[in-house]
């Protein structure tokens, strides 16, 4: 499973909390990414980070913003979660060599009342 | 940005029979093209990839093949067990950040 683990896995906030959720890696691998996955929409990117500090928006980063001062760690953060970004959160590393191929983490279910 | 389309989105086959799955992309430059299965509940799980100077690829059941020229590339899965029974989905990727685009799944069910 590439190393990738994600932490919470579940999680059920109120509208207007923020939320932070981690994605973390052992491999060191230097691209890591961000999608929510909903009904209807497969897989869609937020964000993503191409190294220490460097991060770049995705397709639906509005509401979201990330962090990563780590190579191991890249965050996710809601900093006012609405109802509308209740989703399952799905980290990814880049690991291929040749083809560029991405893994995913376990998933985070998250829920906004 | 890039656009991607899949079909059908349910398909429905018997055991031993074969099942095709097709998507489309917009983009020209995007030229890698992997195939992910999602079971439910499970993350998505990378089953086979093509890059956009193959034309087609092949691991013991699964196929894919890539139609540069029309924008669609297609997965192919011959003689289907039970266990193929899960959410597919198609997606292509361009530029240094391999930003992947997802289309919409397809799920497929092998009944006995």
């Amino acid at each position: 499973d590439a190393g990738i683990t994600q932490s919470p896995r579940h999680k059920v906030t109120e509208t207007g909390t923020p939320v932070t959720l981690r994605c973390h890696q052992t491999e060191n691998h230097r691209y890591m990414y961000w999608y929510r996955q909903d009904p209807g929409h497969g897989l869609r990117l937020i964000h993503y980070s191409y190294g220490v500090k460097d991060t770049d928006k995705g397709e639906v980063s509005d509401g979201y913003s990330v962090s990563r001062s780590k190579t191991e760690d890249f965050l996710l953060t809601l900093e006012s979660a609405t109802s509308s970004q209740t989703s399952v959160y799905f980290c990814a590393i880049r690991g291929g060599l040749i083809y560029n191929e991405q893994f995913f983490g376990p998933g985070t279910r998250l829920t906004v009342l | 940005g890039e656009n991607v389309e899949q079909h059908p989105s349910t398909l429905s086959v018997q055991e031993g029979d074969s099942a095709v799955i097709k998507c489309t992309y917009s983009d020209s430059a995007s030229n890698y093209f992997p195939w992910y299965k999602q079971e439910l509940g499970k993350r998505p799980q990378l089953i086979i990839d093509i890059r956009s100077n193959v034309g087609e690829k092949k691991d013991q059941r699964i196929a894919v093949t890539l139609n540069k020229t029309a924008k669609h590339f297609s997965l192919h899965i011959t003689e289907t067990q039970p266990e193929d029974s899960a959410v597919y989905f198609c997606a292509a990727s361009t530029g240094t950040a391999s930003k992947l685009t997802f289309g919409t799944g397809t799920r497929l069910q092998v009944t006995l």
